[in-house]
Formats: structure tokens, C-alpha cells, sequence
């Protein structure tokens, strides 16, 4: 594909209501990055996969939040009984191979916004 | 674990001047440092990266500098345009997962 591409870009959701979101990478790219942005801050790693394997889960902040990437491509971001504090855009990126420290292209994020 | 600090928060410069945003290191073991431009409600875009064993490197009004053992970075944008103007995040990595700066607010003033 052209980039990575997020859905739903926005998704209002009352606490302690489940949500999942989105992404898929660019067409070919191993490696696969969820991070969180909250309003005027940088973004916070979450978690990471290569293929289908998730390396690194140990920026997700409670076990709420649930990550999977079963077919190495699409990945989803699950959260369950959502709270306020999740409130955030949440990015996805991707990057080419498995080596390190390869250029991470980020799709528009998904706004998160619990009531 | 990795710790990146960035200044300053905000920078307003007059169209054509130059600008420098400044970032520090806390882990002697990263060696790629991206930096992202985020405009409001759009994705961060990489406009420029090094790794550790280069100490410059530059693409047209854009250039970054590294000295790994003070653990500093800078960006450098010249003659500064109006489209300029974003939210401009550096990060640091040693292996995968970047951990960013908090972010410096660039206006360019026509």
C-alpha cells in the first residue's frame, strides 16, 4: 500500500466499554510499532511485533491492553473496560526489515476519546 | 532505560532565518536517531535520521549533527519557510522501539 493506514481515525467509546483498532502496515514491512500520543506530548512505545511474533509488550500499561499481529501483516490494539486516562491517539508504524534501527513510517492514528 | 530530553518547547523565527532544536541521551547504547515532523492532527514524518557512526549528516535545509559522547543531537533547519511551522519530535534507539523527546513547537513568522 501507499502508507500505513489506521481505522477508525476517531472512536468515542464510554468507560468500561471494549475497544479494538487497527492497522495495516505498508504492504511488505516485518516489523510493526503501536505507540500512544496523549494531547501536546511525544509518543509512548507500547508494544512490537516482527511478523507475527511480539518481541516487546512492556510499554502496554495494564493488562487491558491486548495486541496481536496472527497473520504478520494486519495488527490490532484491543482495550477492555476502557478509563478515562486511555484517552490518546494511538499510532501504528511500520518499518521494513527485522534489523534494528530501520526508519519507522507511521500511519494518521486512530483519536481515542472515552467518556 | 532510555531517557530523551529536547529544547526548546517552543521556537518562533522569522522566515529565512535559521533554527536549531537540541536533544540529549541517557543510554550510551543508542545508535539511530530519527527526527519526525508532526503537523496538527497528522502523522509524525521522518525528515531526517543518523546512527552513531556518522556525526553529520544533511539534506537540503536540513541538517542533523551527533556527538555521541557529550550524548547530544541537534537539528538544523536554514532559511526557514512558513511551511515549516509543526511540531518537531527527536528520538533515540538502540535496537527497535524509539523513545522520543517531548517535542518543540517551530512558528515561522512571513
Amino acid at each position: 500500500g501507499a502508507g500505513v493506514s489506521q481505522s477508525p481515525r476517531y472512536k468515542v467509546a464510554k468507560r468500561g466499554q471494549d475497544v479494538a483498532l487497527r492497522c495495516d502496515p505498508i504492504s511488505g514491512h516485518v516489523s510493526l510499532f503501536w505507540y500512544q500520543q496523549a494531547l501536546g506530548q511525544g509518543p509512548e512505545f507500547l508494544t512490537y511485533f516482527q511478523n507475527e511474533a511480539q518481541l516487546d509488550k512492556s510499554g502496554l500499561p495494564s493488562d487491558r491492553f491486548f495486541a496481536e499481529r496472527p497473520e504478520g501483516s494486519v495488527s490490532t490494539l484491543k482495550i477492555q473496560r476502557t478509563q478515562q486516562e486511555d484517552s490518546a491517539v494511538y499510532l501504528c508504524a511500520s518499518s521494513e526489515d527485522r534489523a534494528g534501527n530501520q526508519p519507522q513510517h507511521f500511519g494518521d492514528g486512530t483519536r481515542l476519546s472515552i467518556l | 532505560g532510555e531517557n530523551v530530553e529536547q529544547h526548546p518547547s517552543t521556537l518562533s523565527v522569522q522566515e529565512g532565518d535559521s533554527a536549531v532544536i537540541k536533544c540529549t541521551y541517557s543510554d550510551s547504547a543508542s545508535n539511530y536517531f530519527p527526527w519526525y515532523k508532526q503537523e496538527l492532527g497528522k502523522r509524525p514524518q521522518l525528515i531526517i535520521d543518523i546512527r552513531s557512526n556518522v556525526g553529520e549528516k544533511k539534506d537540503q535545509r536540513i541538517a542533523v549533527t551527533l556527538n555521541k559522547t557529550a550524548k547530544h543531537f541537534s537539528l538544523h533547519i536554514t532559511e526557514t519557510q512558513p511551511e515549516d511551522s509543526a511540531v518537531y519530535f527527536c528520538a533515540a534507539s538502540r535496537a527497535d522501539k524509539l523513545i522520543f523527546g517531548t517535542g518543540t513547537r517551530l512558528q515561522v513568522f512571513p
